[in-house]
């Protein structure tokens, strides 16, 4: 069956960098694009980019620009995404999803708890 | 951007009785060439990823009880739970997916009154 599983828990201090895996299994990698959404404690979903990870082509929310690296390996099927410049604000879980054919997400990892702190 | 919608920010309904859902989005998500609504609903519980419902707007997701409905074209859409259980206690969220740039409402929490 399809599986998204991310890596653990994050701290990480104000200036510093995150980078938070999503490992895919049970379909082809490299057939389906990846998103990354966050969710800050209590709050709703923010859309933060998409990854192809065909060819590693990416877009990102213009909130995020210059902040945000999204990247892939074929090699293991899974993908990556980066967040520098941390600040408190940027806490929060940390989802990938899987885009179907129709552009909705129909599975989605565990998610990533990242908590910015100094 | 589209800009999504929801009322109310929280409901409460008796066991067995129906919930509705609003979600509006700020320009059409209906796709002409195709006539579908790049909408869909996601349910959310605490400590739980989104769990995909409807797409299409009204296309239940395999494994979905058809207690849960959806229904709306253009701007305007709902999501209808017939007879509510227990375990329907959640966040309920609406998404278009009609942009890349992907975008959620901000959701409606549903409770047992």
């Amino acid at each position: 069956q399809v599986q998204l599983v991310q890596s653990g828990a994050e701290v990480k201090k104000p200036g510093a960098s995150v980078k938070v895996s999503c490992k895919a299994s049970g379909y082809t990698f490299t057939s389906f694009h990846v998103h990354w959404v966050r969710q800050a404690p209590g709050q709703g979903l923010e859309w933060m980019g998409i990854i192809n990870p065909s060819g590693g082509s990416t877009t990102y929310t213009q909130k995020l620009q210059g902040r945000v690296t999204m990247t892939r390996d074929t090699s293991t099927s899974t993908v990556y995404m980066e967040l520098s410049s941390l600040r408190s604000e940027d806490t929060a879980v940390y989802y990938c999803a899987r885009n179907k054919e129709g552009g909705w997400f129909d599975s989605w990892g565990q998610g990533t708890l990242v908590t910015v702190s100094s | 951007d589209i800009v999504m919608t929801q009322s109310p920010d929280s409901l409460a309904v008796s066991l067995g009785e129906r919930a509705t859902i609003n979600c509006k989005s700020s320009q059409s998500v209906l796709y002409s060439p195709n006539n579908k609504n790049y909408l869909g609903w996601y349910q959310q519980k605490p400590g739980q990823p989104p769990k995909l419902l409807i797409y299409w707007a009204s296309t239940r997701e395999s494994g979905v009880p058809d207690r849960f409905s959806g229904s709306g074209s253009g701007t305007d859409f709902t999501l209808t739970i017939s007879s509510l259980q227990a375990e329907d206690v959640a966040v309920y969220f609406c998404q278009q997916y009609y942009t890349t740039s992907r975008s959620f409402g901000p959701g409606t929490k549903v409770e047992i009154k």
